[in-house]
């Protein structure tokens, strides 16, 4: 069963501490995004990669996020120093890019509370 | 650019009623458009897509929207809705002509109550 994995599932941190969400995108899928969700603002694309080349990451804030894809079958997002604004929860979702638009499969999501 | 506009942000509905949830989208493009659906502490879930032919579009379980054109609309119905259809969906809509970031609604939380 292809699934996306995110881990961890939940995260409770300090200000200032840095944080690191790990994503497994399924098997053979090129296209990985990370979006937030929180109650105020809903769901925010952050970044989003093909083949492992970042193709917008306009939403993010430059200044203490950060996203990779240090290889095919990992994809991370770093907040360095996390601060209490942060607190969402952080989706990472996978797609094959091959000629029309196709389903984006997303994780279960990293909850992500800033004390 | 694209927005995605869900104009309730909740929907309570009895069993077994009639539901409608309502998605109007901006762009100057063409565009894919999609329902999401989310339960309590998931991920979300692709329920169906329109990318091009028939208007109207339906999913396994009843549900189903129609992509009207000049309204700029894609809502989503469901003729009979069951306590299990309680989550939150989201209308998404993406550029077309290629695989592209998704934008999404602010989502509508559907309360099926018996």
């Amino acid at each position: 069963d292809a699934r996306v994995t995110q881990t961890p599932r939940h995260k409770v941190t300090e200000m200032g501490q840095e944080v690191t969400m790990r994503c497994q995108p399924i098997l053979g899928h090129n296209t990985v995004f990370w979006y937030r969700q929180t109650m105020m603002q809903g769901l925010e694309l952050l970044a989003y990669f093909r083949n492992r080349a970042p193709l917008d990451d306009s939403g993010m804030p430059k200044d203490r996020f950060s996203a990779e894809m240090p290889d095919a079958t990992l994809a991370t997002l770093k907040i360095q120093p996390s601060e209490p604004r942060d607190s969402a929860v952080y989706f990472c979702a996978s797609g094959l890019s091959a000629g029309a638009n196709t389903e984006a499969f997303f994780g279960q999501g990293t909850r992500l509370t800033v004390v | 650019a694209q927005s995605v506009t869900q104009l309730d942000s909740q929907v309570p509905v009895f069993e077994e009623a009639p539901v409608e949830l309502r998605c109007n989208y901006s762009s100057s493009v063409s565009v894919y458009l999609f329902w999401y659906v989310q339960y309590p502490n998931q991920g979300l879930q692709l329920l169906l897509k329109y990318l091009s032919g028939s208007t109207l579009v339906e999913s396994i379980n009843g549900f189903e929207a129609e992509f009207n054109k000049s309204q700029t609309s894609f809502h989503l119905r469901k003729p009979s809705v069951h306590i299990s259809d309680t989550a939150e969906y989201f209308c998404a809509v993406s550029p077309s002509g290629g695989y592209n970031k998704l934008i999404f609604g602010a989502g509508t939380r559907l309360a099926v109550h018996p």
